[in-house]
């Protein structure tokens, strides 16, 4: 876990305000993506980079937005947050090793996100 | 689009008993299938894969197989322990996009 850090660990927010989460790793790896996870749903892609000037959106990405600073960084903005947005977010990154990766995930330790 | 169904229900055994947890999946299969561990306010962590082409694969007290035909996995832990408590979630990785499809996951319990 101590390879890909995500800073908050716990965000308590209001309806209307601008967050960030950040994610960054050490694994030196080119993929990163962000999930939320909430209760009997799993987890859901929101965006995921495969490298630097690749982003792409996820099964989710409506009211969010990201950023890849550098290979190292991925960062995830809720520009204006709502109550259903209140989730436990993952950020996790992958190798690409050839054409038959099998993407095997690392995830962070995630940020519990409250918004009333 | 492609559902993955993991028993909803938590399953409860008893300590020393082999656990089955099962992965369903719908449409076409998969290239891969992994298997993840996940304890409470705590990211995944990668258990095993298994291909496309594969039946069978064991990595200790584990073992996973995978029925193209059925299109299913299943996840088994033998000579459970309480440490085993966790989620287990399946994921499905396609050719195509090259994003993992997580299922909901499904809880174990292990009773000493």
């Amino acid at each position: 876990d101590a390879d890909v850090t995500q800073t908050p660990r716990n965000r308590i927010t209001k309806t209307g305000k601008r967050i960030m989460l950040e994610c960054s790793q050490t694994k030196g790896h080119d993929r990163m993506y962000w999930y939320r996870q909430d209760p009997g749903l799993g987890l859901r892609l929101i965006y995921y980079s495969f490298d630097v000037k690749d982003i792409n959106k996820g099964e989710i990405s409506d009211g969010y937005s990201v950023s890849r600073q550098a290979q190292a960084k991925f960062s995830l903005s809720l520009e204006s947050a709502i109550p259903n947005q209140t989730a436990l977010y993952f950020c996790a990154t992958s190798e690409r090793t050839s054409s038959r990766s099998t993407d095997t995930q690392y995830f962070g330790p995630g940020t519990r996100l409250t918004v009333l | 689009s492609q559902k993955i169904e993991q028993n909803s229900e938590a399953l409860n055994i008893q300590e020393g008993k082999t656990a089955t947890l099962t992965c369903n999946y719908t449409n076409y299969s998969p290239a891969y299938l992994q298997w993840y561990r996940q304890d409470p306010g705590r990211g995944p962590v990668f258990l095993l894969l298994i291909r496309e082409n594969e039946k069978e694969k064991r990595k200790e007290r584990l073992k996973v197989t995978f029925d193209t035909t059925l299109k299913q996995s299943l996840f088994h832990i033998t000579a459970s322990q309480p440490a085993d408590s966790a989620t287990y979630l399946c994921a499905l990785l396609y050719n195509q996009g090259g994003k993992l499809i997580f299922g909901q996951g499904t809880e174990l319990s292990v009773k000493p």
